[in-house]
């Protein structure tokens, strides 16, 4: 099993705080990195699909940035609000050698943002 | 609207009575699948397909069974299930590819006991 790894598991910031977050996946036969955002009871949206080595890519107060000579992404958020309180989850697409499609996710990184 | 949908929402159900849990995309997606999420263990892939009867195993599709009829249609059976399969089911659809994003279902809080 493919292994895509997120760290930190958990965080707890501040409101107003900066914050940023990692994830680690394979470098070879890299296709995408996917990031999504996870609310508590609701599904995972997408934030970005990235799919370019140097990739940045930003949505309002968070951005990602890609790696994958090195096979790492960071997910930013700039003045963390409390409605950014979620899961963040990093998902990595690869072909198995049967030629199969999977979509491989980490376990997420849970931040809550203290008012 | 663009939409996965599955149901039901929550289901409680007794050891070994078969259940189905039904998922549809109105995306013209090729690509479908299954995952189940337990605390501390992330999303797991239980079966995915990647068009009309083509489905595979995913990494935990021990006492799962799918199909795919049609395109937007994944349904997910389990035809004796057990308390470990207790979980938070999400569905989701993809163009192949992989250079979209997924799209997920509301989710099926499933417990058996």
């Amino acid at each position: 099993i493919l292994n895509v790894e997120q760290s930190p598991q958990s965080l707890h910031v501040q409101e107003g705080d900066s914050t940023n977050f990692t994830c680690s996946f394979p470098s070879s036969n890299f296709y995408a990195l996917h990031w999504y955002r996870w609310e508590t009871a609701k599904s995972p949206e997408a934030l970005f699909v990235m799919t370019l080595n140097g990739d940045e890519k930003k949505k309002g107060r968070i951005s990602a940035t890609l790696n994958t000579k090195e096979g790492y992404s960071y997910l930013y958020i700039k003045g963390s609000q409390p409605e950014d309180s979620a899961t963040y989850l990093c998902a990595f697409p690869y072909l198995t050698q049967g030629g199969s499609e999977k979509l491989v996710f980490g376990k997420g990184t849970k931040l809550t943002v203290n008012p | 609207e663009a939409q996965v949908t599955q149901n039901p929402r929550y289901l409680i159900t007794v050891t070994g009575k078969k259940l189905t849990v039904t998922c549809s995309q109105n995306m013209n997606h090729e690509y479908m699948s299954w995952y189940r999420q337990d605390p501390g263990l992330g999303l797991r892939q239980i079966y995915y397909s990647m068009n009309v009867e083509v489905t595979d195993k995913g990494d935990v599709p021990e006492g799962y069974k799918v199909s795919r009829k049609e395109k937007r249609n994944f349904p997910l059976i389990l035809e004796s299930p057990s308390p470990n399969q207790t979980s938070l089911y999400f569905c989701a659809s993809t163009r192949t590819g992989w250079e979209t994003e997924a799209f997920f279902g509301q989710g099926t809080r499933l417990t058996v006991v």
